[in-house]
């Protein structure tokens, strides 16, 4: 069956440093998430993608963060200037298209900002 | 603004046993969609189960069924016969319908240990 893919699994990074979180989706898919994870805490959604751009973002995702799909395969997420509260799981996911589609989710990249 | 609540912080049964998690959302809308996840300690988020909110019927999958109660936005996951490899957090999770995306609004999920 095939799966969404997250890289890394586990990131550090020190304070103010940027990261790129890589994820790529299955291949027929054309709606991309990304969803935060702060530990002990339940999932949130922080943006979704679609036909290039994005379709809708939450408040937690602010200028500091950023999404692309560099290619036909990749679809990232960008965190600049990273800060201690930005230390949590994120999980990518993606779904087909209609409505009320399931979303698939990757393993995450559980990101330790020092 | 929908909301999803899950009161159940932890729960426990024992193999082979039955179990029920409780979950209840609030919408205004009148079409939607609803989920259960399941997260392992492997931590990938595994889909459970799905309702669409204009059928009436529960919808089950093998040991997962639910108990869909629109009136009182309530929708609770059964889980029969269960496994040791139930093990997990589950997640109880709205999405809208014709919203501007698909996105999920989770709530705070409950720990489920199945005991051998």
């Amino acid at each position: 069956e095939p799966e969404v893919t997250q890289t890394p699994s586990h990131q550090v990074t020190q304070m103010g440093q940027e990261v790129i979180l890589r994820c790529v989706p299955i291949s027929n898919h054309l709606y991309f998430y990304w969803y935060r994870q702060i530990l002990g805490q339940k999932v949130e959604f922080l943006v979704s993608f679609y036909n290039n751009e994005i379709s809708e973002k939450s408040e937690i995702f602010d200028d500091q963060f950023s999404v692309e799909r560099p290619d036909g395969s990749n679809f990232t997420l960008k965190i600049r200037s990273t800060k201690l509260e930005d230390s949590a799981m994120y999980f990518c996911a993606s779904s087909g298209t209609g409505v009320g589609q399931p979303q698939h989710f990757g393993d995450g990249t559980r990101l330790s900002i020092l | 603004a929908q909301t999803v609540t899950q009161s159940q912080p932890e729960m426990s049964v024992q193999e082979a046993e039955t179990v029920t998690l409780s979950c209840t959302y609030d919408t205004s809308e009148n079409n939607y969609y609803l989920f259960w996840y399941k997260q392992p300690p492997s931590r990938q988020m595994i889909l459970v189960i799905r309702q669409e909110a204009y059928k009436q019927q529960n919808a089950t999958e093998n040991r997962f069924s639910v108990n869909f109660q629109k009136a009182a936005k309530s929708f609770s996951l059964k889980i029969s016969d269960s496994q040791l490899g139930d093990t997990a957090m589950y997640f109880c999770a709205f999405m809208n319908y014709g919203g501007a995306t698909n996105k999920l609004i989770f709530g705070t999920g409950t720990l489920l240990a199945v005991q051998p």
